[in-house]
């Protein structure tokens, strides 16, 4: 069974700092996905990462992939509070089932 | 496009009561999955269909849920009868099948927020 572990799970932090959300995932898989969730909303996409050394940024947001590792991050630099929200990582099994395996969500605080 | 539409977006009822909770996938896109979301377990994946054939329910907590999708802009997930513990967010999301240019990636609806009293 894929396991997917994210850490920390709750993660209260000062704007202008820096700091990493860890995604860990216990089977064989290319892909991997980030997504954002503001309380009481949909997820939003933020990144897909499809193969070993894949790095994506998007302004403050900087994610990559390491597949030997079967470990992902997602870099928040410089944090400011629109930032808050839940991050996700999703896993998508290589050749296996068609669903995405979700880790418990980082829920990110960012205080002025 | 109008991304995935789902209805209700707030349904309170009371345990026993019937529950259809409503889906329009991303016009073009062959697969179909529902979430459940709670604060204790996370993202559930209950069932996915692919070209509106159910393909794996194993998710599916129990007989009381189940799921159609009768063509390919249309799904619904039934819970009967239900029950306080049935109360989450359950979330539908659509997608392209993998391989060529595309992604994979998961587009999710606003979601229905369920409470059973």
């Amino acid at each position: 069974e894929l396991k997917v572990e994210q850490n920390p799970l709750f993660l209260s932090m000062q704007e202008g700092k820096n700091y990493t959300i860890y995604c860990n995932y216990s089977t064989t898989s290319d892909r991997l996905y980030w997504y954002r969730q503001d309380p009481g909303k949909s997820l939003e996409s933020l990144f897909v990462l499809l193969s070993n050394g894949a790095v994506k940024q998007e302004g403050r947001l900087m994610a990559s992939l390491d597949t030997k590792a079967r470990l992902s991050t997602l870099h928040i630099t410089a944090a400011v509070h629109d930032l808050s929200a839940t991050y996700f990582c999703a896993v998508d099994i290589s050749g296996g089932a068609d669903g995405l395996t979700f880790g418990k969500g980082t829920h990110l605080i960012i205080q002025p | 496009d109008a991304g995935v539409i789902q209805s209700p977006r707030h349904e309170v009822t009371e345990m026993g009561q019937e529950v259809t909770l409503r889906c329009k996938p991303i016009s073009g896109h062959d697969y179909l999955f529902w979430y459940r979301q709670t604060m204790m377990r996370g993202l559930e994946l209950l069932i996915y269909f692919n070209n509106n054939v159910p393909i794996d329910d194993s998710g599916m907590p129990e007989d009381r849920f189940s799921a159609k999708m009768p063509n390919a802009s249309f799904s619904t997930l039934k819970i009967q009868p239900s029950e306080p513990r049935d109360s989450a967010v359950y979330f539908c999301a659509s997608r392209l099948g993998r391989g060529g240019w595309n992604t994979g990636e998961l587009f999710f609806g606003e979601g229905s927020r369920l409470t059973v009293l």
